[in-house]
């Protein structure tokens, strides 16, 4: 069955350290993943998505496929960047998106 | 320029009530979704409509039902309200089949006692 495990609820750091949202995935298919973002009374929004291997707003995440997991890294973390965090996975057999349990960051000063 | 509209941003409702959750999208998307978003769980979907009186149970429908007469609007209906349904509800639009093109509403907050 597809799953996405995110170990840490909370996570804390200080402004400049390095941070890394951990996530896990099981699926038996080819995985499409995704973190998710939500700041503070704003709406769910994408940050970034494996495919297009891009950086957003610092970030990036690494798909490993032996070890089934898609880590979301900033190598400096900003206050800016306190919200909750949300790994997805995507399966086309549903056309849905499975969301782990969520990390929330805080970036203290 | 808000896409997806939820009709509550908070709601308070009594045990045993038939509650309504309506959700509106103006982009002509296909398909949505409704999650709801409790701490340490995640978003966990409830149903899901690909078209118009189209519906999927998701992975927690049990106590919940849902209406698609049109193309932009998805109910989600409590029939009986209870205490353990208290959570944030969020509705989801997107168009086709493909990964991208999420796009989530605002919440509603719904408070059962």
């Amino acid at each position: 069955a597809q799953r996405v495990t995110q170990p840490e609820k909370l996570l804390s750091v200080f402004k400049g350290a390095p941070v890394e949202l951990k996530c896990n995935y099981s699926y038996s298919g080819s995985p499409e993943l995704f973190w998710y973002v939500q700041y503070s009374r704003q709406r769910l929004q994408l940050l970034l998505r494996h495919i297009s291997r891009e950086s957003i707003k610092g970030f990036t995440a690494d798909l490993n496929k032996g070890e089934t997991s898609f880590h979301l890294k900033k190598p400096f973390a900003q206050e800016e960047d306190s919200a909750m965090y949300y790994c997805a996975l995507f399966f086309t057999s549903g056309s849905r998106l499975t969301f782990g349990e969520g990390t929330q960051l805080t970036v203290n000063p | 320029d808000v896409k997806v509209t939820q009709s509550s941003r908070y709601l308070v409702k009594r045990t045993g009530e038939k509650v309504f959750l309506e959700c509106v999208q103006d982009m002509d998307h296909e398909n949505m979704f409704w999650y709801r978003q409790d701490p340490g769980l995640g978003l966990r979907l409830i149903y899901f409509s690909y078209d118009v009186k189209m519906k999927e149970k998701g992975d927690i429908p049990e106590g919940y039902s849902v209406s698609r007469e049109k193309k932009e609007r998805f109910s989600l209906i409590l029939e009986s309200a209870s205490t353990n349904q208290t959570s944030m509800y969020l509705c989801a639009s997107k168009q086709g089949t493909l990964s991208m093109g999420y796009t989530f509403g605002s919440g509603t907050r719904l408070t059962v006692v």
